[in-house]
């Protein structure tokens, strides 16, 4: 069936550490991801997505790895500071499914002074 | 200078009462959906409207109405509030249909459902 999943569901880095948060999906036929960053009582922020047809993007401190060989998909944050402490999520799409994203179950950054 | 509202933010009934929860966006987006966030923060999509249209509609009980009086705006009206209700309810909107053409989904700040 589809899923996306995070591989850990709480990660504690330190400050000024490079964060590392995973997420795999099933389906070979997703072709657009995003993840999203929720603080407590937020809605979900847009952080950065890719396409299928690139393996890396970089935005500012971020950065989204996709590994299509083995549905894989990664978003490191470069020198984490307090203010990224919040849920991470992947989510993904597949062409022909319109506007629905998928959403991975979520992966909470600690970040510790 | 807010982009996707939603109101109220906290909604506390009781079950079997009937309730609506209001959204709007001022980005000119042409899709505003309804999501719905469990205790395990899990986000589930609800519905999807394009141009005032229905496009997504998931495996969602009838007693969960939504209601696009115009593109800038979706409500989502709940009757026979169940205690399965109770979660977080998040508007957003997107340019376009989004997905894998890549049109951004912005959301709003949730409105907490609490059915006693």
């Amino acid at each position: 069936g589809e899923s996306v999943g995070l591989h850990l569901p709480t990660l504690s880095v330190q400050e000024g550490d490079n964060s590392i948060i995973n997420c795999a999906y099933s389906n070979s036929a997703s072709d657009y991801f995003i993840w999203y960053k929720q603080e407590s009582g937020k809605g979900p922020q847009f952080i950065i997505d890719i396409r299928s047809n690139m393996d890396k993007r970089q935005g500012q401190r971020v950065t989204v790895l996709l590994n299509k060989t083995v549905k894989h998909l990664s978003l490191q944050i470069a020198a984490t500071q307090p203010g990224d402490s919040a849920v991470y999520f992947c989510a993904e799409s597949r062409t022909g499914t319109a506007s629905k994203l998928t959403f991975g179950t979520g992966t909470r950054l600690q970040v510790t002074l | 200078d807010t982009a996707v509202s939603q109101t109220p933010k906290y909604l506390v009934t009781q079950m079997g009462n009937d309730k609506s929860i209001k959204c709007e966006q001022n980005l000119g987006h042409d899709t505003m959906y309804w999501y719905k966030q469990d205790s395990k923060k899990f986000l589930k999509i609800m519905f999807s409207y394009n141009n005032k249209e229905l496009i997504i509609n998931e495996t969602v009980p009838n007693r969960f109405s939504p209601k696009s009086p115009d593109k800038a705006h979706l409500n989502l009206h709940i009757n026979s509030l169940e205690l399965g209700d109770s979660a977080v309810y998040f508007c957003a909107s997107s340019r376009v249909s989004g997905g894998a053409r890549g049109d951004t989904q912005y959301f709003g700040p949730g409105t907490r459902l609490t059915v006693l």
